[in-house]
């Protein structure tokens, strides 16, 4: 039962452009959202997030997007950069406290 | 100066083998965690500790056992290996023991391989 979900395996996008990643949860506990990056042969790195009292958060050139109606978030990348081509995941907490529940990654290319 | 490390980082050994991965991290975080990487790319939790102790035991194999000299160390030891266990396997570590408003900082993962 995947509670995480991030329908898009992968995404390409052109330098400078906008990169906009989604995830869907299907637990209305969730109230605590993250996105971690991931370069092969590494570990994930937190990236941002967002608690379920805020509908937007940014830090740079990246900005989360809550939308709690819709059991949607989404990752926002502007200006895109070809650094930033890695594997993203969504993560979300709540209900039964300590666990964080992971999406299965969206693969980004940024295209110079 | 790595944060959360993680030995080895390639592990090959054959079915029924037993073998450990050592973690340790320098953050002076008190909750430590272990997860796997399926095949279908998903991060899933086995284990947490805080401050030595287990918090957090999702159903994963008896095989499985965690093992927490100190609450810098959270070693991963396995028995009896399937090729079913064939994955990567990520240590972890964070200062808060719930997950709200918690950052979890990982290793660098470790690939094993059952053949």
């Amino acid at each position: 039962d995947q509670q995480v979900k991030q329908n898009s395996p992968s995404l390409s996008v052109q330098e400078g452009r906008i990169s906009i990643l989604n995830c869907d949860y299907t637990n209305s506990m969730f109230d605590y959202f993250l996105w971690y990056k991931k370069y092969p042969a590494e570990g994930p790195t937190f990236l941002i997030s967002i608690s379920s009292i805020k509908d937007k958060n940014e830090d740079g050139r990246f900005t989360v997007f809550l939308n709690k109606s819709a059991k949607h978030l989404s990752l926002h990348i502007v200006p895109s950069q070809p650094g930033d081509s890695a594997v993203y995941f969504c993560a979300a907490s709540g209900g039964d406290g300590n666990k964080l529940v992971f999406g299965a990654g969206t693969i980004l290319r940024v295209k110079s | 100066d790595t944060a959360v490390s993680q030995t080895p980082k390639y592990l090959v050994t054959q079915m029924g083998n037993d073998k450990s991965i050592k973690c340790e991290q320098n953050l002076g975080h008190d909750t430590m965690y272990w997860y796997k990487q399926d095949s279908k790319k998903f991060l899933k939790i086995m284990f947490s500790y805080n401050n030595k102790e287990l918090i957090i035991n999702e159903t994963v194999p008896n095989r499985f056992s965690p093992k927490s000299p100190d609450k810098a160390h959270l070693n991963l030891h396995i028995n009896s290996l399937e090729l079913g266990d064939s994955a990567v396997y990520f240590c972890a570590s964070s200062q808060l023991s719930t997950a709200y408003g918690n950052t979890i900082y990982f290793g660098e993962g470790s690939w094993l391989t059952v053949v």
